[in-house]
This record gives structure tokens, sequence and C-alpha cells, in this order.
């Protein structure tokens, strides 16, 4: 069975574009969730998505939005990306919810801001 | 509001020896689970332990044994005869029941094996 598959794995951009990260959950799996990580705040929840609608939002500002496609898909955006935007972003994945269910997370996608 | 916190930075232990990974929580829920992972470098997440506050058994797995103790708030992380390949970064996590998938993570802890 494939794990969770993020692309790209790294990424480097410039401060003002925009950028789009791709996850590719478990097979059967319909709940996504993605994560930030950075050296000075750590782990942060950023969102989480079930059946294509946004169950659950962390504190993070409106340039980062994320989507859900019918096959459980999901893609996150940043615009506007600014330096302290460079981060792991690690996308996890389960049948349902947390902690009935295990959640399994995928690589990250290494986001760099120039 | 929740918070984790692993006070240990970094750990730098000799193989062999054994090493307790702290990780003290706060909730103000009565039903809650805590998890332990570990971030190998290669980036992903790697599931270990997961737990639920009515269940305070501590829990042996190989070499991998957790110590979890409500009245102090604590889930510590022990690994006996530590190898090499245990090297990593180590999150203790918290999730409540009305909070979806969402996890809190502590800062981690670095641990180095060293030969």
């Amino acid at each position: 069975k494939a794990g969770v598959t993020q692309t790209p794995r790294y990424l480097i951009k410039t401060r003002g574009q925009q950028v789009t990260l791709s996850c590719s959950p478990i097979s059967g799996h319909r709940s996504v969730s993605w994560y930030q990580q950075t050296p000075g705040q750590g782990l942060q929840f950023l969102f989480e998505y079930f059946s294509e609608t946004q169950r659950n939002k962390g504190n993070f500002p409106g340039r980062f939005s994320g989507r859900q496609f019918s096959n459980s898909r999901s893609e996150m955006n940043v615009s506007t990306l600014e330096l302290g935007d460079s981060a792991l972003y690690l996308c996890a994945s389960s049948l349902d919810l947390v902690p009935r269910n295990e959640q399994f997370f995928g690589p990250g996608t290494r986001l760099t801001v120039l | 509001a929740q918070k984790v916190t692993q006070a240990q930075t970094e750990i730098s232990v000799v193989e062999k020896e054994d090493v307790t990974l702290d990780c003290v929580y706060e909730t103000r829920d009565t039903t809650y689970y805590l998890f332990w992972y570990k971030q190998p470098p290669s980036g992903e997440l790697v599931f270990l332990i997961r737990r639920n506050s009515f269940d305070e058994q501590n829990e042996i797995s190989g070499r991998y044994s957790w110590n979890f103790q409500k009245s102090t708030s604590s889930f510590n992380f022990t690994i006996t005869a530590s190898q090499v390949v245990d090297s990593a970064v180590y999150f203790c996590a918290l999730h409540k029941e009305t909070s979806g998938s969402r996890l809190t993570f502590g800062e981690g802890t670095q641990l180095t094996v060293n030969p």
C-alpha cells in the first residue's frame, strides 16, 4: 500500500510569489491535514479537510488556503510569499477522525522563500 | 488552551545507554489522547504510540516504553539500550476529541545516539 505522497519535495520561490503544494493521501483515506514545521515555531496545524470540506483551521493568515478534491487529494496554496513562510510543509492522512484512526504523515515539501 | 512541553531540546547518549524523553502537557479536557512520533532526517513523522486519558497503564514495545502519569500531566518515553538508528527528533503530541484530527505538538527533542 503506497504511503502519503507530497509533491514537489523541494521548492524555491521568491518573496511575493505564490505556491501550490500537493498531497495524495493513502488510498481510501478521506481526511487530510496540513502542518507547517519551522525551527522557531515547531509543528503547527494549518487545516484539515474531510470529504472536500474544511473541517478545522489553525491560526494562520488568509494567505494560506487549501482544498480537497473528490479523490481526496489535497492542495494547499500560499499567496504573496514572505521569508517567514520558509518551512517544511507536512501532510497527513487518515481514514476519518483521529485518534480513532491512525494518522500517517508524508515526507513533506521543503519550501524556501528567497 | 492546550500545550505540550518537551523541555529537552537535545540529548546525546552513547549506544546501549538508556534514555528518557520528557513530555508535559496541559489541557482542561477530561478526554484526550497523547502521541509520540519519531522524525528521522527524511522528514516524515512516524507514529510510535497513542494513549487515551483513561488508560494510565504503562506500555512496553520492544526497547521502547512509555510512562503516563495524569497526576503530573506527563507522558515520558524511554528507549532502553539505545542504538544509532534511534537518532531522530521525537515529538510528543496532544489531541482532544472536539478538534477533528488536529494535533498539538511539543517542540521536539533531538536525540543523537553515538556509536
